[in-house]
């Protein structure tokens, strides 16, 4: 399976300070169609996951332009341009590459200094 | 609004069984794949089963494969899971979570329930 890991495991911030979460898989998440299935999640203290960005950096409906995404091959990036105080939680990537094994990183727990 | 709602988690003794469901509304349950993920107690994600929209394609983590059983009624816009011969790690909240938009499993699940509870303790 491809193995997740995620730098820092947790990320003290100053408000409308930026912010990134770098992600490494062990293997290459480019797929034989030429997408690359690198996707991040957020989860807000008591909530459900949300995913932010798929395909590394398409950003979901709704998702702040403040959230990015970068990366190709083995690692990646998720970068807060400005943290606020609704950004509080765990972030996730998640590599759907090698589907059905999909597996995710361990988690960065980003916090507001 | 596109909804998932889990139910069925609860307190169970090592080897015990549990079934957990599904309830899905606001779209077409017939046509998605679903998942089930879990999150033990202070821990990440664990992606666990997909069952396909006709039930022919199913996958299961090697954490879970030969315990639980996937499957779903489409009439009844529900998607269950079997837990079997149950385990202290298997302690966690349970999601059930699908890929509306776009709808390709590799770019991972944007609709997610709130989860159940699954307790197992003696």
């Amino acid at each position: 399976d491809a193995v997740m890991t995620q730098s820092p495991l947790s990320l003290p911030v100053t408000l409308g300070q930026p912010a990134s979460i770098s992600c490494s898989s062990s293997q290459s998440l480019v797929h034989s169609d030429g997408n690359t299935y690198l996707n991040w999640f957020q989860q807000r203290p008591g909530q459900s996951p949300r995913r932010l960005i798929y395909k590394v950096s398409n950003r979901d409906s709704g998702v702040p332009e403040r959230f990015s995404g970068s990366g190709s091959g083995t690692d990646f990036t998720l970068k807060i341009s400005r943290v606020e105080a609704e950004d509080v939680g765990v972030y996730y990537c998640m590599q759907g590459t090698h589907w059905p094994r999909v597996t995710f990183g361990q988690g960065t727990k980003l916090e507001i200094k | 609004e596109v909804q998932v709602v889990e139910s069925g988690g609860g307190l169970v003794q090592p080897g015990g069984s549990l079934r957990l469901s599904c309830a899905a509304s606001g779209f077409t349950f017939s046509s998605y794949s679903m998942n089930w993920v879990r999150q033990a107690p202070g821990k990440g994600l664990e992606w666990l089963s997909y069952i396909n929209p006709g039930s022919s394609t199913i996958y299961y983590a090697d954490s879970v494969k030969g315990r639980f059983t996937v499957s779903r009624d489409n009439a009844k816009n529900s998607l269950y899971l079997q837990m079997n011969s149950l385990r202290a790690e298997d302690m966690a909240v349970y999601y059930c979570a699908l890929s509306v938009v776009p709808t390709a499993i590799r770019c991972g699940m944007d609709v997610w329930g709130q989860g159940t509870t699954v307790t197992v303790s003696s």
